[in-house]
């Protein structure tokens, strides 16, 4: 069956820093790609998103995400964080063709002021 | 902008009892979800729907079931409440079963069984 691990389930940065967040996916064919964002209190709302093209894909508030397929990969990027990015972060793959998110556990993102 | 809402954003209830949990998105979409969401397991899917009075099972359909009689309406049900039951649930839908579909998540219930 299809998975998805994410490597840190809590990172805690102080501003300006830097992250990268781990995914990674076991399926080997063609994947769709995902990353959700939850924000203390809201609801859960995309990221960005991978499906064919270019491997770095852009998304919102300044992130960044790059798929290597070699690696199974698809990690969180951004060059430098905000207070306002405190959030949990889902990394998730679509599963063949039935539309079925894969999800993985999590991240929860600290950053201090 | 795609809105999903949901009945209720905090439930109580006590074990036994018959939960009904309600789920409406206003953007004609095909496909509806039902997820809950438990610190360091993610996101597990209960149940989905392709169509009006479809349904599929998810990766953990024990002591759910669901109804789906109108395109914009999913609910998800509890027929008898247990406390392993306590959890967020959250309601999504996406467009048409198009390999890729971005889903729309709805703000979740928190819901507690005592």
């Amino acid at each position: 069956a299809q998975s998805v691990s994410q490597h840190n389930h809590h990172v805690i940065l102080s501003e300006a820093a830097s992250l990268e967040l781990g995914c990674n996916y076991s399926y080997g064919g063609t994947v769709n790609l995902f990353w959700y964002v939850q924000y203390p209190g809201q609801h859960l709302q995309l990221l960005l998103k991978y499906f064919s093209g270019d491997p770095l894909v852009k998304g919102i508030k300044g992130f960044e995400a790059e798929f290597i397929k070699s690696k199974f990969s698809f990690n969180l990027r951004k060059p430098s964080v905000q207070w306002s990015d405190t959030a949990e972060y889902f990394c998730a793959v679509i599963s063949g063709n039935t539309g079925k998110l894969i999800f993985g556990q999590g991240t929860t993102l600290q950053v201090k002021p | 902008d795609v809105k999903v809402t949901q009945s209720s954003r905090y439930l109580v209830k006590r074990t036994g009892e018959k939960v009904f949990l309600e789920c409406v998105q206003d953007m004609d979409h095909e496909n509806m979800f039902w997820y809950r969401q438990d610190p360091g397991l993610g996101l597990r899917l209960i149940y989905f729907s392709y169509d009006v009075k479809m349904k599929e099972k998810g990766d953990i359909p024990e002591g759910y079931s669901v109804s789906r009689e109108k395109k914009e309406r999913f609910s998800l049900i509890l027929e008898s409440a247990s406390t392993n039951q306590t959890s967020m649930y959250l309601c999504a839908s996406s467009r048409n079963q198009g390999y890729g579909e971005t889903q729309y998540f709805g703000p979740g219930t928190r819901l507690l069984v005592l």
